[in-house]
């Protein structure tokens, strides 16, 4: 069975500077899809980012990068100048190619980024 | 843009009554999911469906049910709530092995059972 692990329950960060939420991932298998879907309080879950398990190059959208490490199953999202708009959860999420498009999440890290 | 909407934010009910929480999404997409989220558990699938009238099981299926009778739409269904079925629930969907395979998310329904 997949399982995602993000070990950090809480982070906080100060504006305008760069954070880096850890996840971690178990599969046997070679063919998937990681994401990280962002939650700001009482608001819809959005997707940050994806990256595709066969590209070795990794992911970036703007402010938000990721470093996959396959070999180690590790998957972190770095967030550039951190801005007040960032606090939200952030859940880290597994996907099986063959899979009918199931996401398995980690429990989320809480990022609060003060003034 | 990808609208998923649900019927209700806020939903307050009593143990034992029948619950339906309606999800529908207009971006003609064959997955939809049921999710439930608890903190400090993040999200745990309960149901999806990725047809008309198709259903399969997630992690944790006990006390729900869910019908699918039209693609847009997808209701999930507490035969006879408890209290330890208080929780957020979210409503997703996504293209059946579309190229971007994300999951697109309603805005939730927080319920709560007395």
């Amino acid at each position: 069975a997949q399982t995602v692990t993000q070990s950090q329950p809480e982070m906080s960060v100060q504006e305008a500077e760069t954070v880096t939420l850890s996840c971690t991932y178990d599969t046997s298998e070679s063919n998937y899809y990681l994401f990280w879907y962002k939650q700001p309080p009482s608001r819809q879950m959005i997707l940050v980012i994806r990256q595709e398990a066969y590209k070795q190059q990794n992911a970036t959208e703007n402010r938000f990068s990721v470093n996959f490490q396959k070999a180690a199953k590790s998957f972190s999202l770095k967030i550039s100048d951190s801005q007040l708009g960032d606090t939200a959860m952030y859940f880290c999420a597994f996907m099986l190619e063959r899979s009918q498009g199931n996401l398995i999440f980690g429990k989320g890290t809480k990022l609060s980024v003060k003034p | 843009d990808v609208k998923v909407t649900q019927s209700s934010r806020y939903l307050v009910k009593r143990t034992g009554e029948k619950v339906f929480l309606e999800c529908v999404q207009d971006m003609d997409h064959e997955n939809m999911f049921w999710y439930r989220q608890d903190p400090g558990l993040g999200l745990r699938l309960i149901y999806f469906s990725y047809d008309v009238k198709m259903k399969e099981k997630g992690d944790i299926p006990e006390g729900y049910s869910v019908s699918r009778e039209k693609k847009e739409r997808f209701s999930l269904i507490l035969e006879s709530a408890s209290t330890n079925q208080t929780s957020m629930y979210l409503c997703a969907s996504s293209p059946y092995r579309g190229f971007s395979y994300e999951q697109y998310f309603g805005p939730g329904t927080r319920l709560t059972v007395t």
